[in-house]
């Protein structure tokens, strides 16, 4: 079984400075896809970033990227310039045919 | 609809009642999953529904839950002889199944609370 590990239970940030949330993943197949989910307090989750693990670059979506390791199985997501409204649950999540797993998530608080 | 839809939003019951809950996924959708989140805590998985594949049930917790899902339209999830610690929000999603990207789009959640 896949398993999503976030190692960071509660992050702070204040608004316009950069932070990173760290995932890591366990899997022995070779073709799947990582996702970052954001869920704000009104608890509707959103799709903050995608990648394909056959893609070498690292996805890009306005302020937020990620940094995939594939050898590492490592995806941490950077946000850059935070904002008030990033303040949310953020949670990592694999998917390689089976189930859509996903890490037990990251609070993460912007400050002003 | 555009989105996931699921109902009832809101749902308190008393323990030992049986209890209904409906998702309406994406059109088009062929993968249905549903979750479980407690207060404060992360996702956990319940069960998948891929087209006509039998379903992936190894996360429901005990034989009290149970689900259904007709072609590739709604599910329903049911929980049979409430507990407390049945007391979650449940949330629905959907997604193209493979070769499409898998992005999972969510519901609401329905908030369940057993008293």
């Amino acid at each position: 079984a896949q398993t999503v590990t976030q190692s960071q239970p509660e992050m702070s940030v204040q608004e316009a400075e950069t932070v990173t949330l760290s995932c890591t993943y366990d899997t022995s197949e070779n073709n799947y896809y990582l996702f970052w989910y954001k869920q704000p307090p009104s608890r509707q989750m959103i799709l903050v970033i995608r990648q394909e693990a056959y893609k070498q670059q690292n996805a890009t979506e306005n302020r937020f990227s990620v940094n995939f390791q594939k050898a590492a199985k490592s995806f941490s997501l950077k946000i850059s310039d935070s904002q008030l409204g990033d303040t949310a649950m953020y949670f990592c999540a694999f998917f390689s045919g089976y189930a859509l797993n996903f890490g037990k998530g990251t609070s993460l608080l912007v400050t002003p | 609809g555009a989105g996931v839809s699921q109902s009832p939003s809101n749902k308190v019951t008393e323990k030992g009642k049986d209890v209904e809950l409906r998702c309406d996924p994406i059109s088009g959708h062929t993968a249905l999953y549903w979750y479980r989140q407690r207060l404060g805590q992360g996702l956990e998985f319940l069960i998948y529904f891929q087209g006509n594949s039998a379903p992936d049930k190894s996360g429901l917790p005990s034989d009290r839950f149970s689900a259904e899902r007709t072609g590739e339209s709604v599910s329903t999830l049911t929980i049979q002889r409430t507990q407390q610690e049945d007391s979650a929000v449940y949330l629905c999603a959907s997604s193209l199944g493979l070769p499409g990207i898998p992005e999972a789009f969510f519901g609401q959640g329905t908030r369940l609370t057993v008293v």
